[in-house]
């Protein structure tokens, strides 16, 4: 079975560009949680949906990034305009209703905003 | 809010030999779930081990265990027979059990250096 798929793995912008990252969570699982990742911060929640709503995006830095999950197996996280502080690494993982609620992540995109 | 706490930023230990990662939570909840995560450098989470707070059970998988202080509110890992593949970012991380849903928070990680 294929794991959460992110795109791209790398992606190097100019600050003011429109940044676009792409998420297909596991099939069958219901929620889907955006993470940004610094050596700073560690690991911050950004936004969750369970079955295509949105549920807490509190940790939504501002108004600049924006997530949206059109249906049950794709999602985006887009960034405009982006600045040079938007560096980190964004994980997308995703789970199932039920048990202990473990996350599956992807592997990352690498994000680098000159 | 809950907050998980990992004390110790860097760890290493000598190949075959065993080390403990800690971590500490804060929570005013009885029921929840514990994990440790593992981040290599190729960067994808991985799920090392998961604890049920209603359990006394310490979990084990493998080489890894965890011993599991409910009322001390720790949760450390224990690597034994360390190998080299066990160099990476270890996360603690915890979720409420209350609805059904909720977000994992993490600790800041442990870089974890295995020396041959």
């Amino acid at each position: 079975d294929a794991g959460v798929i992110q795109s791209p793995r790398h992606e190097v912008t100019e600050m003011g560009q429109e940044v676009t990252l792409r998420c297909k969570p596991i099939s069958g699982h219901n929620s889907l949680f955006w993470y940004r990742q610094t050596m700073m911060r560690g690991l911050e929640l950004l936004i969750y949906f369970n079955n295509n709503v949105p549920i807490d995006d509190s940790g939504m830095p501002e108004d600049r990034f924006s997530a949206k999950m059109p249906n049950a197996s794709f999602s985006t996280l887009k960034i405009q305009p982006s600045e040079p502080r938007d560096s980190a690494v964004y994980f997308c993982a995703s789970r199932t209703r039920g048990g202990s609620g473990e996350l599956f992540f992807g592997e990352g995109s690498r994000l680098t905003v000159l | 809010a809950q907050t998980v706490t990992q004390s110790q930023p860097e760890m290493s230990v000598q190949e075959a030999e065993t080390v403990t990662l800690s971590c500490t939570y804060d929570t005013s909840e009885s029921d929840y779930y514990l994990f440790w995560y593992k981040q290599p450098p190729s960067r994808q989470m991985i799920l090392v081990i998961r604890q049920e707070a209603y359990k006394q059970q310490n979990a084990t998988e493998n080489r890894f265990s965890v011993n599991f202080q409910k009322a001390a509110k720790s949760f450390s890992l224990k690597i034994s027979d360390s190998q080299l593949g066990d160099a990476a970012m270890y996360f603690c991380a915890y979720r409420s059990a209350r609805g059904s849903q909720g977000n994992l928070i993490f600790g800041k990680g442990t870089k974890l250096s295995v020396k041959p």
